[in-house]
C-alpha cells in the first residue's frame, strides 16, 4: 500500500543552525505535499505545503522542496530558535480521501 | 472561520467501560472528518473517516467504532476500552472535495485517554 517515509525520527540541532529533514513517498498520485508541526499535547498544525507544479517554497526561515522524479520532499528550517522545538509530520495524501503522515521527526533546538 | 473542537480534553477509564469522544466542526458544511490515534512519541494511526453522513470508511479493525449523527459531528466510541486504547485521539477536518488531493487538513485540540 501507499507509505511515507520520514527521517531521522530525532534531531537535535544547536540555535541558530539550520535542521532538514526528508521524506519519500511511495504513491505517483500524490500532487500535494503537506508539513505539520506538533507542539507537546496539542494537534498538529499545517506550517508549510508544497504542490506538485512547483519545485521549491519558501515562507521565511521554512521551505520546502520536492523531487517528483524521486518521490522526495524536504523540509529546511534556517536560523533555527528554541520555539522550532516540536515534532514535525510531513504528509502526501493517497489519491482518494486519505493522507498518508509519515511517523515524526522531534526536533530538539538546544538554546 | 472555522474551529473545530474536542471533548473531553482528558479523560481517565477502566478497562471493560464504554468510550465516547465528540468532536464537532464550525463555519463549514459538509466536511470530510477524520480520527486518528497517536500513541506517544508515535505517529498518527487513521482510525476511521467520513465524507458525509452516514458514510464512514474504517481503516484498522478493532473495538472502536464511529459514527456521523450530524454533518459537523463526528463521535468515537467503544463498547469496551482495552489497554491498548491508551493514547492521544486527534479529530480532524478538510474541506469536501472529489479526493484529498489539495487538501489540508485542520486537527483539533486532541484528547487524552488514558484506560487503566
Amino acid at each position: 500500500g501507499e507509505n511515507v517515509e520520514q527521517h531521522p525520527s530525532t534531531l537535535s540541532v544547536q540555535e541558530g543552525d539550520s535542521a532538514v529533514i526528508k521524506c519519500t513517498y511511495s504513491d505517483s498520485a500524490s500532487n500535494y505535499f503537506p508539513w505539520y508541526k506538533q507542539e507537546l499535547g496539542k494537534g498538529p498544525q499545517l506550517i508549510i505545503d508544497i504542490r506538485s507544479n512547483v519545485g521549491e517554497k519558501k515562507d521565511q526561515r521554512i521551505a520546502v522542496t520536492l523531487n517528483k522524479t524521486a518521490k522526495h520532499f524536504s523540509l529546511h528550517i534556517t536560523e533555527t530558535q528554541p520555539e522550532d522545538s516540536a515534532v514535525y509530520f510531513c504528509a502526501a495524501p493517497t489519491g482518494g480521501f486519505k493522507t498518508i503522515f509519515g511517523a515524526g521527526t522531534r526536533l530538539f533546538v538546544k538554546a | 472561520s472555522q474551529t473545530i473542537h474536542q471533548w473531553p480534553a482528558t479523560l481517565v477509564q477502566p478497562v471493560g467501560s464504554p468510550l465516547s469522544l465528540e468532536c464537532t466542526v464550525e463555519g463549514t458544511s459538509n466536511p470530510n472528518l477524520y480520527w486518528y490515534r497517536q500513541a506517544a512519541g508515535r505517529g498518527l494511526q487513521l482510525l476511521f473517516y467520513s465524507i458525509g453522513i452516514d458514510q464512514i470508511s474504517s481503516e484498522v479493525p478493532q473495538n472502536l467504532s464511529a459514527s456521523r449523527p450530524q454533518d459537523r459531528q463526528f463521535i468515537l466510541s467503544s463498547k469496551k476500552l482495552l489497554l491498548s486504547d491508551s493514547g492521544f485521539y486527534l479529530c480532524a477536518w478538510s474541506l469536501s472535495r472529489s479526493s484529498s488531493s489539495y487538501n489540508e487538513q485542520f486537527f483539533g485540540p486532541g484528547t487524552r485517554l488514558t484506560v487503566l
